[in-house]
């Protein structure tokens, strides 16, 4: 199965309402859990990261949240604006051998609608 | 800011054609990435180095080879491409897995 589940994979919300996007893992021994943006015809750019040793983390809007328990993460946009239309994937960092390797989840089209 | 550049932007190739797609990145980071983009399956791992000299098999290397002749470039090679091949092609370079990754702006490959 897959190693890091996104979901939804598709997420429409009206501007100015909250929108929340999901992750879950496998590999308990995770400990950095990053969210990248991609725009239409960009590349992807990191918006925020968490590390294990927190639950939640805010950067302006932005808010992640970790549950280590229960291996999900997930990313909380609040009061949407049309500029957070975009793509967006969570990641893990996959041990493999003495380095990692960034596997990303399956991707959210998020769509604010005016 | 990070910078990772990627040629050609766009590639049409033949079935059974050979093709390789460059990047370079002036970071001075050790890895770096290459990654295919895919409706529904999100960015998947193709190879990564972790230096010069060094490649590793990613998640779907199968019909790829990658190349590191250098600190700052990292090549993509498809042999005998075929048309499953069709895609975009993201570089990337990064300190290591735990930390940011920066992405070049993308290689868009038709095989046709």
């Amino acid at each position: 199965g897959e190693q890091v589940e996104q979901l939804p994979s598709i997420l429409r919300v009206q501007e100015g309402s909250s929108a929340s996007i999901n992750c879950s893992y496998e590999d308990s021994a995770s400990n950095y859990f990053p969210w990248y943006k991609q725009e239409p015809g960009e590349n992807p750019k990191l918006i925020i990261d968490i590390r294990s040793n927190m639950e939640r983390k805010q950067i302006q809007e932005l808010i992640v949240l970790l549950d280590k328990k229960a291996k999900r993460f997930s990313l909380h946009i609040t009061d949407t604006q049309p500029g957070d239309s975009a793509m967006y994937f969570c990641a893990l960092p996959m041990a493999t051998g003495g380095n990692n390797k960034l596997t990303f989840g399956q991707g959210t089209v998020l769509s604010v609608i005016p | 800011e990070a910078a990772v550049t990627q040629s050609p932007r766009n590639k049409v190739a033949v079935t059974g054609g050979k093709v390789t797609l460059s990047c370079n990145q002036t970071n001075n980071h050790n890895n770096m990435y290459w990654y295919r983009q895919d409706t529904g399956h999100g960015l998947r791992l193709i190879h990564y180095s972790y230096g010069a000299g060094s490649t590793e098999k990613g998640d779907i290397p199968d019909g790829y080879k990658a190349s590191r002749p250098s600190q700052e470039n990292f090549s993509l090679i498809l042999e005998l491409a075929t048309p499953s091949q069709t895609s975009v092609y993201f570089c990337a370079s990064g300190l290591g897995g735990a930390e940011t990754l920066y992405f070049g702006s993308g290689t868009r490959l038709t095989v046709l």
